[in-house]
């Protein structure tokens, strides 16, 4: 079965570092890229960036850049997502997602979702 | 950017009733050199990650029941779904990778039973 796996649920306090993860299985890891998708309480969908896990190439949106830092780790086949100094505004679900080059790059199979909660 | 925008926010359909929900985009995401519309459908239930639906605006993913169906091409966009199911209840959100790597979604639009 064709999965992404993400890790459990954050509480944190602001300032402090956190790395989230998504592992992948049932399929060739490094040769899709993964994509992180934030959704915060109530809202819709925002693309954070991409990881190519083959070469740890990575994009950032815009709005994510300098914000926050995607890696890869071919060898255990897991994408990361890290914060070096969290705000309560990150708090939200954060969602991994395969992007399917075979669909133009829609988003085929999405990770259950990590829930980040930032608080004092 | 390619702003996508909705419409409605919500609906309140009867069961076996069909629910049509529209998406527009600010520029065409119809690529002409094959003829293909970059444009997927995804519907996220209550505390469910997000679901693919349908991409190329028409071709439904595997295991959809085949009372969804996408239509439109350019800049306007259709979802519906004949004879709404009480598992039909959810988030529908229409997303374009006209622009990728860079991505854009709807707003959303929720649909309840009426």
């Amino acid at each position: 079965e064709v999965q992404l796996v993400q890790s459990g649920a954050e509480v944190k306090r602001p300032g402090e570092s956190l790395k989230i993860s998504c592992q992948g299985s049932g399929y060739s890891f490094t040769t899709s890229w993964i994509v992180w998708v934030r959704q915060m309480p109530g809202k819709g969908l925002e693309w954070m960036g991409i990881i190519y896990p083959g070469d740890s190439n990575t994009r950032y949106s815009p709005s994510f850049q300098g914000q926050v830092s995607l890696s890869a780790d071919k060898s255990v086949s897991t994408a990361y997502l890290q914060w070096s100094g969290l705000k309560a505004s990150d708090t939200a679900m954060y969602y991994c997602a395969r992007v399917s080059t075979p669909m133009g790059d829609a988003f085929d199979i999405w990770g259950q979702g990590t829930m980040v909660t930032v608080s004092s | 950017d390619i702003v996508m925008t909705q419409s409605p926010d919500s609906l309140a359909v009867s069961l076996g009733e069909r629910a049509t929900i529209s998406c527009k985009s600010s520029q065409s995401v119809l690529y002409n050199s094959n003829n293909k519309n970059y444009l997927a459908w995804y519907q996220q239930k209550p505390g469910q990650p997000p679901k693919l639906l349908i991409y190329w605006a028409s071709t439904r993913e595997s295991g959809v029941p085949d009372r969804f169906s996408g239509s439109g091409s350019g800049t306007d966009f259709t979802l519906t779904i004949t004879s709404l199911q009480a598992e039909d209840v959810a988030v529908y959100y229409c997303q374009q990778y006209y622009s990728t790597p860079t991505w854009s979604f709807g707003q959303g639009t929720k649909v309840e039973i009426k």
